[in-house]
């Protein structure tokens, strides 16, 4: 399974862009980039994966490094329902989900 | 509307005692997992189960039982061997567990030990 190393917390004002950053360096070639959160006394709950390009859709984008040992999951307008824990997963095929410890954001109003 | 159901939100647990953590799902997926999280940790998996009557051993299965009689519905027992059992339980649900797929957690099950 790939390491991943990512901050601990982050703070970002509301309304303005977060940069959730993660390492992978050790990500395998056909490794899958997944993104979930957990928003407080919830489940962890899907934002968005990619392999190679960045992506889009309507809670987020991920932005994957060309040599695929970072990527960077981009919030372009934070809500204060965004502070949650955002958890970077490296996962091929057959395997199981790791979640670490993950970035707790804050959201300022 | 299709989702995770778990229950109870609160469960209360005596020394020696087992109990019984319930998940059901609507959403005609077919593997079906349960998650341990201790405060400000991560989460890790206890045990999965890829289709119904089969479930496999995940990282920290020691003092936890399942089964997997229908596809709706993945029941777990913390037992008495579980000697730290307080945590917060999620149950989850995918399509299969081969291809990656999109794990649908449910709101969690909070286990304190009287």
């Amino acid at each position: 399974d790939a390491k991943t190393t990512q901050p601990n917390s982050m703070e970002s004002n509301e309304e303005e862009p977060v940069h959730l950053p993660c390492n992978h360096s050790t990500i395998s070639g056909t490794d899958y980039i997944h993104w979930y959160r957990q928003l407080p006394s919830q489940g962890p709950e899907y934002v968005i994966h990619g392999l190679t390009s960045n992506v889009n859709n309507r809670m987020a984008s991920l932005a994957i490094a060309e040599d695929r040992k970072s990527s960077t999951l981009i919030l372009h307008r934070a809500t204060l329902r965004d502070a949650a824990v955002y958890y970077c997963i490296p996962l091929n095929y057959g395997q199981n989900f790791v979640f670490g410890p993950g970035t707790r954001l804050s959201v300022l109003p | 509307d299709g989702g995770i159901t778990q229950s109870p939100k609160y469960l209360f647990r005596k020394e020696g005692q087992n109990v019984t953590l319930s998940c059901e799902q609507n959403l005609n997926h077919d593997a079906m997992y349960w998650y341990r999280q201790d405060p400000g940790q991560g989460l890790r998996l206890i045990y999965y189960s890829q289709i119904v009557n089969d479930f496999q051993k995940g990282d920290i299965a020691e003092g936890y039982s399942v089964s997997r009689e229908k596809k709706e519905s993945f029941p777990l027992t913390v037992t008495s061997a579980q000697k730290n059992p307080t945590a917060f339980y999620l149950c989850a649900s995918s399509m299969d567990t081969k291809y990656q797929e999109t794990q649908y957690f449910g709101p969690g099950t909070r286990l304190l030990v009287l």
